[in-house]
Order: structure tokens, then sequence, then C-alpha cells
């Protein structure tokens, strides 16, 4: 089944510890996004990769990190994660074709204490 | 960059048809999308328009007015599970990346 995973799917941690939201998919697509997603302000863009060891700022990039090693694997690195990156965040891949339409994770809905 | 509105939120009765309107400003246009976005899940594709008028997929339609910086969708035989939050996102062009406007949180109603 064509699907991007991410994990954890929820994640209660405090400030300052380091962690990782993983998102994997395996559809072959180049493009992989993240996203926040805030009530009353939508979803916004932190980091995206066009290809394997291409990435670049979004929107809204201070406080995360990303790398992509592999065309699958597109991880979100919070190094010293704080309370206003309390949110709920969405991995995204796509082909580059025409239409270009987002595939989605299920979500990963976080709380920094 | 882009400069995308829409409605906050709308009501409508089951059965019955809605609007949601989308108008946008950019620099360069590449293509308006639509997602349907249900509370706690993932956003999934419903609708892409590159050039002006209107594509049909069942009970929804898209339309688009690139000279007006205009999109709607349209939802006809409304149904329950159709409540819904509704993202437009714009692409500019020689860009890949769209951006997202805010959504309209759809309440179907009995």
């Amino acid at each position: 089944e064509a699907q991007v995973t991410q994990n954890p799917r929820y994640l209660i941690t405090v400030t300052g510890k380091k962690l990782t939201v993983t998102c994997s998919q395996n559809m072959n697509h180049e493009y992989m996004s993240w996203y926040r997603q805030d009530p009353g302000l939508g979803l916004r863009q932190i980091y995206y990769s066009m290809n394997v060891e291409v990435t670049d700022k979004g929107d809204v990039p201070e406080g995360y990190k990303v790398s992509r090693k592999e065309k699958r694997n597109f991880p979100l690195i919070l190094e010293s994660p704080s309370p206003n990156q309390t949110s709920l965040y969405f991995c995204a891949s796509s082909l580059f074709r025409i239409t270009g339409e987002l595939f989605f994770g299920e979500g990963s809905r976080l709380t920094v204490l | 960059g882009q400069n995308i509105d829409q409605p906050t939120e709308m009501t409508a009765t089951e059965g019955a048809i809605v609007q949601i309107n989308c108008t946008y400003q950019t620099s360069g246009f590449n293509g308006l999308f639509w997602y349907q976005q249900h509370a706690g899940e993932a956003p999934t594709f419903l609708s892409y328009n590159v050039l002006d008028g209107l594509e049909e997929k069942g009970r929804f339609s898209s339309f688009l007015s690139r000279s007006k910086g205009y999109s709607y969708l349209l939802l006809k035989e409304l149904q329950m599970k159709d409540s819904a939050s509704y993202l437009c996102a714009v692409r500019d062009k020689g860009s890949y990346i769209p951006t997202f406007g805010r959504g309209t949180s759809l309440i179907v109603h009995p």
C-alpha cells in the first residue's frame, strides 16, 4: 500500500530534550516536506527536500533540522524543543509531475512542556 | 509569495450545495489545489486546476479564474461526512512548492 508513515504519532516531552520525528514514504517520491499545523494558522512549511541530499528552508524553519540521506526517509529533528513547538506535524511527499499532489502522513502531535 | 484568502467557517444543510471560495494574489501562477482534512486527520487531495474553467469529479467540482485570482470548490448533495476543513493551496510560477491558505471549516448539519 502506498503510504507516508510518521513516528511517533503522539509525543509529550520536556523543554530541551532532543527528539526526532521520522518520516518514510514507499512511493519513490523525489519531493518531501514537513509542515506544522496550528489553530488559526493553517499549514506552514518547515523544511522541504527536492531529492537526496537537497534540503531547503520553508516558512518557519527556526528550531528545526532535517536530513535526506535516502530517498524514502526525511526525519525532522528538534535539537532543543521549546513549548512554542507544541503543534501537529505533517510529513508529505510527491512526484515531480504536472499536478504533483501531496500525499500526507497521518500526523504527529507533539507537546513540549 | 502568495496571499491566499478563504472564509474561516461555513455551515450548510445535508443534501444542499455549498460553494467555498478562495482568492489569491501571486506574482506568477502555476496551479491551485484543494485538499480536504477531517478533524485530527491528514489532508487528502481533492482537485487541481491550472487552466481556467470547471473541473468536475463526482459530487465535487473546482473552478478557476486566473485573471481574477479566484477559485471555488463546489460540493453537491452534501453528506454529513463532508464536514471537514477545506484547504486551498496555490503554487507560484517556477516553483514546485504550494502555499496553503488557512482553510475553511465546513459544518454540515441534518
